[in-house]
């Protein structure tokens, strides 16, 4: 059974670069697309982007600029960072395996944009 | 991007009736469509992908159907367990795009 656990900080000043981690277990991260995804609290899910492990990337236009995400297969894991964070980044940030549909999932981690 | 616009927004409904919610995309997506459920505080789970096709482990009660811009989710009987938030999700291109969700309530 594959899952996926976010870690990182709950709380990031404005300004800051926000790094999250997901660690991947009972599966390899080769050979798939992995997701992140965020949730304002109260709000609708938004695609952040995602990583094929052999390096493609594809992110969200609006978040383009700001947006890094990369994969270390000795850990099993991928990365998120995003740059010059405001309170609109305030959400529940998800990570995900994406076969065209995301079917599993972490939990979830909260992230606070705040000084 | 691709909109995805669900309806309705909210629903009221009992144990036992059938449910539909409906997706529309802003253009064709061909079959690239899926359907989640989210319970409150807890991630998105896959119902169903690529329009029809049950993920395992979700029980027949949901279907779905459509083809190109409409979509449709069905629980035939509602549980008590289904009272949740239903996002439908295009997978055609990225960036993927979500519908807004459809809060179905008691």
């Amino acid at each position: 059974q594959v899952q996926l656990q976010e870690s990182g900080p709950g709380l990031v000043k404005p300004s800051e670069t926000l790094s999250l981690t997901c660690t991947v277990s009972g599966g390899p991260i080769s050979g798939y697309y992995w997701s992140w995804i965020r949730q304002p609290p109260g709000k609708g899910l938004e695609w952040i982007g995602y990583i094929y492990v052999s390096g493609r990337t594809d992110y969200h236009p609006s978040l383009k600029s700001r947006v890094t995400i990369a994969a270390d297969t000795s850990k099993n894991q991928f990365s998120l960072k995003l740059s010059s964070v405001t309170a609109a980044d305030t959400a529940v940030y998800y990570c995900a395996r994406d076969l065209g549909g995301g079917d599993y999932w972490g939990q979830g981690t909260l992230v606070t944009v705040s000084s | 991007d691709i909109q995805m616009t669900q309806s309705p927004s909210s629903l009221s409904a009992s144990v036992g009736d059938r449910v539909t919610i409906t997706c529309r995309a802003s253009q064709s997506i061909s079959t690239y469509l899926n359907w989640y459920q989210q319970k409150s505080g807890k991630a998105p789970k896959l119902l169903i992908f690529a329009v029809s096709s049950l993920q395992s482990g979700v029980p027949s009660r949901f279907s779905g159907s459509g083809s190109g811009t409409d979509f449709t989710l069905t629980i035939s009987s509602l549980q008590p367990e289904d009272f949740a938030t239903y996002f439908c999700q295009q997978s055609y291109t990225t960036p993927r795009t979500f519908g807004q969700g459809t809060k179905v309530e008691i």
